[in-house]
């Protein structure tokens, strides 16, 4: 199976940058997506294939994907973004391969 | 916009089977060209994927899962089911219904998802 390793929190300044990681083995040659799950809620993808938002996802939100990392960036991070993120990957023997999610916390 | 609805019973007995519906309002499965995917979440856990269905039956399954499971459709009704066999206290857990974009890059998003439901396994 292929593993993908995230931290298990995140802690950011109200306005600061969030970063959250995703790392797998050569991830940047994968699409990744990020979904964001508050408490009590199903989960929202917010990045799909690495670099690309939804519609209705701020512009806060992006995404990058290279070598062992992929990254989703939280900018001017508010309250309303503390959540639990979880990547995601598409891989041909498991199929779908879930990170086991960082909770986002804003201070 | 499409709404996702899963239903079933709340509480299941060990060794019993495990059986949910999703009920897809606002598309139709029927040509749609999504896939329709089972995921659950432990209590306090993470995001476990189960398996996912094509509307012309075509399944695929987590392999840690496949023994125990099947993923159905019927598109006469615009639903998809699933059963999971001889469970245990370890399948408790919110079961959600999603539906599943796949990307020409072989690789595939889930983009409208349930609201959840809580499935216990227990005597």
């Amino acid at each position: 199976s292929y593993e993908l390793t995230q931290p298990l929190s995140v802690s950011v300044a109200l306005g600061q940058t969030a970063r959250i990681t995703c790392g797998g083995n050569n991830i940047g040659g994968r699409n990744v997506h990020w979904y964001q799950q508050k408490p009590g809620q199903a989960p929202v993808v917010v990045i799909y294939r690495d670099t690309n938002r939804p519609s209705g996802i701020p512009e806060r939100f992006s995404g990058s994907n290279s070598g062992n990392t992929a990254t989703l960036t939280i900018s001017r991070a508010q309250g309303g973004d503390e959540a639990d993120y979880y990547c995601q990957v598409w891989d041909s023997s498991t199929y779908v391969e879930f990170g086991g999610g960082t909770k986002l916390t804003v201070l | 916009q499409v709404q996702l609805q899963e239903s079933g019973p709340g509480l299941v007995k060990p060794s019993q089977t495990l059986s949910l519906t999703c009920t897809v309002s606002g598309g139709s499965i029927k040509n749609g060209g999504y896939y329709w995917s089972w995921i659950r979440q432990h209590p306090g856990k993470g995001l476990e994927w189960i398996g996912y269905i094509f509307d012309s039956g075509s399944a695929f399954y987590n392999p840690s899962l496949k023994s125990r499971v099947s993923v159905s459709v019927d598109t006469s009704k615009n639903q998809f089911s699933l059963n999971l066999s001889s469970v245990a206290a370890a399948d408790t857990a919110v079961y959600y219904c999603a539906r599943v974009v796949l990307h020409r890059t072989s690789s595939v998003t889930f983009d409208s998802w349930g609201q959840g439901t809580l499935v216990t396994v227990s005597s």
